[in-house]
């Protein structure tokens, strides 16, 4: 089943903060996320394990809730090149990208 | 350091034919996906592959059909194609144990 991420869309200007969530009705045991630009490949950003520690990556972080079943992806002082889909893929305990179930992504638009 | 490239990025096709789209990886990763990318639904897996000769359904296989001969090579091959079967379609590889899934530059088809 589809992890649902919210918002759908987001438009901010370079410099402000923005909070990408992904929300499953499974029991989530590995988060994947994952960025694309437009017209280009997805990109592997980071993942989040199970029981691990909030992830980091420059300026763009994320964490896992296991009560709310929930990985949140944390952008902060954006930047343009920030813009582009974002989409979390949950996956198996051991965190393998043998099998991942993407959700459906967040458009993100960063403005001068 | 050729990675993984998908062959044609383009193609135009015409409803009831049968297409072929390639992927080819360097690497010698054991896994393979193929996905679709559709406006509203995110990343699809259409199939996956752990390793030469094995392959296996994911979520959306009907109307598609894979082989894997060769550890590089997972033709993805459409055999009668429909107009829902217009797509942009993403070939992936992974190794066991890894956690990063490496996407191709993707194919975009379409049927008329």
């Amino acid at each position: 089943q589809q992890p649902v991420q919210s918002p759908q869309a987001v438009i901010l200007r370079e410099g402000e903060d923005a909070v990408i969530n992904c929300s499953s009705s499974k029991a989530l045991y590995s988060v994947h996320w994952y960025r694309q630009k437009h017209g280009e490949a997805p990109v592997f950003l980071m993942i989040l394990l199970k029981g691990g520690e909030q992830k980091g990556h420059d300026k763009i972080s994320a964490s896992f809730n296991e009560k709310k079943q929930q990985s949140s992806l944390y952008l902060t002082a954006s930047q343009l090149s920030y813009s582009g889909t974002y989409f979390c893929g949950t996956g198996p305990f051991s965190g393998s990208a043998r099998q991942l179930t993407f959700g459906s992504g967040t458009q993100l638009t960063v403005l001068p | 350091d050729a990675g993984i490239t998908q062959s044609p990025r383009y193609k135009i096709t015409e409803t009831g034919r049968q297409v072929t789209l390639m992927c080819h990886q360097t690497w010698s990763h054991s896994y393979m996906f193929w996905y679709r990318q559709d406006l509203g639904h995110g990343l699809r897996l259409i199939y996956y592959s752990a390793a030469a000769d094995i392959t296996d359904k994911g979520e959306v296989p009907d109307g598609y059909v894979v082989s894997r001969s060769k550890t590089e090579n997972f033709p993805l091959t459409l055999e009668s194609a429909t107009r829902s079967q217009t797509s942009v379609y993403f070939c992936a590889s992974s190794l066991p144990g890894q956690n990063i899934q490496y996407f191709g530059a993707g194919t975009r088809l379409s049927v008329l």
